[in-house]
């Protein structure tokens, strides 16, 4: 497996309260992507980075803002997490290209 | 922005029959189009991919094929097998990665 690991794996919050996801990756890879999965809707991109300090949005962005100041690690915050928002969310990355995208494992997010 | 669609989102085949699933992009500068398998409660993992200097792509009981003019892909899974029984996803690139709604397969002893 790609050197990529999201932390925490499960977390449970209440809404109002700030959330920070991690995800750090050791294959020193450009591009890092964050998604939602829910049912019926896929894999929905929320934000992604091309590079150091380097974002755009998603599709599905309102509600979530990124930072990217090291190469190995993109987090997403959840400025005021809604019950809308629980959800699994994987962390990818991908070199620049036509290459294979690698995930992580998986945040599961409950906002009670 | 780029948006991929997805078909069927649900596909239920005999154990032995074949099985397509078929996906529409509307950007034109993607280029690489990759699928993914994602068993229940695992992180999807790539299964095959084509590159938009490429028409068709195979790798065993696998295919690709790709049609640029129309803008489609679809991917092919023959003598299909228990074990083939999970949700795929297609994506397209264009800078970003954008992934289709997703099917589940499911394979029928």
């Amino acid at each position: 497996d790609a050197g990529i690991t999201q932390s925490p794996r499960h977390k449970v919050t209440e809404t109002g309260t700030p959330v920070t996801l991690r995800c750090h990756q050791t294959e020193n890879h450009r591009y890092m992507y964050w998604y939602r999965q829910d049912p019926g809707h896929g894999l929905r991109l929320i934000h992604y980075s091309y590079g150091v300090k380097d974002t755009d949005k998603g599709e599905v962005s309102d509600g979530y803002s990124v930072s990217r100041s090291k190469t190995e690690d993109f987090l997403l915050t959840l400025e005021s997490a809604t019950s809308s928002q629980t959800s699994v969310y994987f962390c990818a990355i991908s070199e620049e290209g036509s290459t294979e995208a690698f995930f992580g494992q998986g945040t599961r997010l409950t906002v009670v | 922005g780029e948006n991929v669609e997805q078909h069927p989102s649900t596909l239920s085949v005999q154990e032995g029959d074949s099985a397509v699933i078929k996906c529409t992009y509307s950007d034109s500068a993607s280029n690489y189009f990759p699928w993914y398998k994602q068993e229940l409660g695992k992180r999807p993992q790539l299964i095959i991919d084509i590159r938009s200097n490429v028409g068709e792509k195979k790798d065993q009981r696998i295919a690709v094929t790709l049609n640029k003019t129309a803008k489609h892909f679809s991917l092919h899974i023959t003598e299909t097998q228990p074990e083939d029984s999970a949700v795929y996803f297609c994506a397209a690139r264009s800078g970003k990665l954008t992934f289709g709604t997703g099917t589940r397969l499911t394979i029928i002893p």
